[in-house]
């Protein structure tokens, strides 16, 4: 099973600041097969990056991904009000599908 | 648009079976190159995957649930199923169900169904 380590466990940042989220697989992840969530309260999980680099649709140009090795990230470069949630990174490409155990952005 | 909706009992007694049905509309289940799956998360915790299954029947699962759980599909009314046995307080979560492609994340996902294992 493929483990995925998210850190940091919460991040507190300011509107308008850019958040770095990161995500490290246990062993290679096949093909880059990585996506990222978002969560919000009462809500089904959002899916926002797949592919680790390719935006779902609708998802704004705010969000990116991006993979270096078994490191994953996430990057919002300029955070909005609406961007306060939890996100989860998720790997697709080994079963059994795993889930990082998520990263908190919370507004300072 | 796709959607999916949970449906079923909210509470469960300890020993028992979990059973609940994902209801797809907007799109065949009955097509190729699509999976259904299960998906659950305990409150306040992270997401667990739990199986999947394709149009034709074929399914495969999570070991971390030791045989327990079994997914079907019922195509004449674009629903499957998911069926849990022997549940204990540790089953208590949001159960969703969501769509993905062949080797692809879950893109489309229902609202969540809460079940509570307990006396």
């Amino acid at each position: 099973e493929i483990v995925l380590t998210q850190s940091p466990g919460t991040l507190a940042l300011s509107p308008g600041e850019r958040a770095t989220l990161s995500c490290r697989a246990s062993q290679s992840v096949s093909s880059r097969y990585l996506a990222w969530y978002q969560q919000k309260p009462g809500q089904a999980p959002r899916l926002l990056i797949y592919g680790a680099s390719s935006r779902a649709t609708g998802i704004p140009d705010r969000f990116s991904g991006s993979a270096s090795g078994t490191d994953f990230t996430l990057t919002i470069s300029r955070l909005e009000p609406e961007d306060f949630a939890v996100y989860y990174c998720h790997q697709y490409g080994n079963s059994p599908y795993t889930f990082g155990q998520g990263t908190k952005l919370e507004i300072k | 648009q796709m959607q999916l909706q949970e449906s079923g009992p909210g509470l469960v007694k300890p020993s028992e079976t979990l059973s609940l049905t994902c209801s797809v509309s907007g799109g065949s289940i009955n097509k190729s190159s699509f999976y259904w799956d299960w998906i659950r998360q305990p409150p306040g915790k992270g997401l667990e995957w739990i199986g999947s299954m394709y149009y034709s029947g074929s399914t495969y699962y999570n070991p971390s649930l030791e045989s327990r759980a079994t997914i079907s599909v019922d195509t004449s009314k674009n629903q499957f199923s998911l069926r849990v046995t022997s549940v204990t307080a540790a089953d208590t979560a949001v159960y969703f169900c969501a769509r993905r492609a062949w080797v692809g994340p879950f893109d489309f996902w229902g609202q969540g169904s809460l079940v509570t294992v307990s006396s």
